[in-house]
């Protein structure tokens, strides 16, 4: 099947700094890449949808200048926390768009743990 | 609105044995796809199974199979021969194919496997 990758998979961060994740279609195009956060003990929560070559989707209550999304070609997009504090700290997940029509799937990313200190 | 419910907070089941999860969702598309996916502690994102609305047949995935009432909308996640394996959060998901794409999850249900 088809593969998702992110990277980094764990990351801490002191407060007031920017973390980058990255998220990447390994062996197909994806025009449209999304981004979840996940509670512990709870379902995934969209954030935002990422389309190629055009500004992100958000999802109501998700503040745009805090998370960047960045889908500039169709195999990558990032996700920038900024001036992450520790109510930031979460676990993100990104998914990617596969096919069109009957055949089509999501298929998702292992997932980044944030620790913001 | 869309909106997936999963009622079954947790399960248990022995292992070899059958278990089912439930899913019920709410929409008035008639054109959608409907998925069971798989997270195990690894908390990696696994597709179990996927089925189209306008398809009658229930999916079949080896040990995986779906009991897909459209008329009740309700999508059923039988799980047969049960193994250690499949002790994860199950969380069923709704995707219409028109208007604005974006997956519906429910809340999870958690899947003990006994020994």
């Amino acid at each position: 099947g088809a593969v998702v990758s992110q990277h980094p998979s764990w990351v801490i961060c002191k407060s007031g700094t920017s973390v980058k994740i990255e998220c990447r279609s390994l062996d197909f195009q994806a025009t449209t890449m999304f981004w979840y956060r996940q509670f512990p003990k709870q379902s995934l929560m969209l954030m935002a949808t990422s389309n190629e070559g055009s500004k992100a989707t958000y999802e109501q209550g998700v503040e745009k200048d805090k998370f960047l999304i960045n889908h500039a070609s169709l195999t990558l997009s990032t996700l920038t926390v900024t001036s992450a504090h520790p109510e930031d700290s979460s676990f993100y997940i990104c998914s990617a768009r596969s096919g069109t029509g009957v055949g089509e799937t999501q298929y998702f990313g292992p997932g980044t743990r944030l620790l913001v200190l | 609105a869309q909106t997936v419910t999963q009622s079954q907070p947790e399960m248990s089941v022995q292992e070899a044995e059958t278990v089912t999860l439930s899913c019920t969702y709410d929409t008035s598309e008639s054109d959608y796809y409907l998925f069971w996916y798989k997270q195990p502690p690894s908390r990696q994102m696994i597709l179990v199974i996927r089925q189209e609305a306008y398809k009658q047949q229930n999916a079949t995935e080896n040990r995986f199979s779906v009991n897909f009432q459209k008329a009740a909308k309700s999508f059923s996640l039988k799980i047969s021969d049960s193994q250690l394996g499949d002790a994860a959060m199950y969380f069923c998901a709704y995707i219409t194919t028109s208007g604005t794409y974006k997956y519906i999850f429910g809340t999870g249900t958690r899947l003990k496997v006994l020994a």
